[in-house]
């Protein structure tokens, strides 16, 4: 079955970097895209970025772009999603999820939380 | 301030039926399919509708999906103290080039 564990997270001071990673299992890793999506305690759901199943195209939302890196190793398995300067707003539950055959989230991971203070 | 509406809120008692509107836009609703998440409280969101209309394996039929221009619709009926949850809405958008959520809606069982 499909799983995805999120780890890396934890409590970090504003303006550091933390790199969170998502170790895939259950299917082929390769072949499909991955996303990275947040939620602010006691907030919606907030998109955060998606790498193509090959990692040739990658997109980012306006509020992370230019501090965050989502990248794959296809070898391990494992999505990454570099974070730097981070700031208080970017405290939230950073979730996983594979993509489906049309991009959209479908398995989700349990989440890691990241506390900037 | 979401891409995605959806109302804060919405209830209704056991065995009834709820509906969630989803509003956007040219960009996103109307142009690329549309899926449902259930978030249980405290835990990871979960797919219930994909492309539209379609439920994953294991979703019971009394969730349905529709979309018709830039709305899409979640249906739930026969309501049960179970689905008592946040609902979102989620799609792309071809002007962001980016993923866009609703702002959840919480169903709650009277």
């Amino acid at each position: 079955q499909v799983q995805l564990v999120e780890s890396g997270g934890g409590v970090v001071q504003p303006g550091r970097s933390l790199r969170l990673s998502c170790a895939a299992s259950g299917f082929t890793f390769r072949n499909h895209g991955m996303h990275w999506v947040r939620q602010a305690p006691g907030k919606g759901l907030e998109w955060v970025a998606v790498i193509w199943y090959d990692g040739g195209d990658r997109y980012y939302a306006d509020s992370v772009k230019g501090r965050f890196t989502i990248s794959r190793d296809s070898s391990k398995n494992t999505l990454y999603l570099q974070m730097s300067s981070l700031r208080a707003e970017d405290t939230a539950v950073y979730y996983c999820a594979r993509a489906d055959g049309t991009v959209a989230p479908d398995y989700w991971g349990q989440g890691t939380l990241v506390t900037v203070s | 301030q979401s891409v995605l509406t959806q109302p804060p809120s919405v209830s209704a008692a056991p065995g009834q039926k709820v509906t969630i509107s989803c509003s956007g836009s040219t960009s996103n609703i109307r142009g690329h399919y549309v899926s449902w998440y259930q978030q249980l409280p405290g835990t990871a969101p979960k797919l219930l509708i994909y492309e539209d209309i379609k439920r994953p394996s294991g979703i019971p039929d009394r969730f349905s999906g529709s979309k018709s221009g830039t709305s899409a619709t979640l249906d739930i009926i026969g309501l049960q103290t179970g689905d008592e949850a946040d609902y979102y809405c989620g799609t792309w958008d071809s002007s962001l080039s980016a993923g866009v959520f609703g702002g959840g809606t919480q169903v709650t069982v009277l």
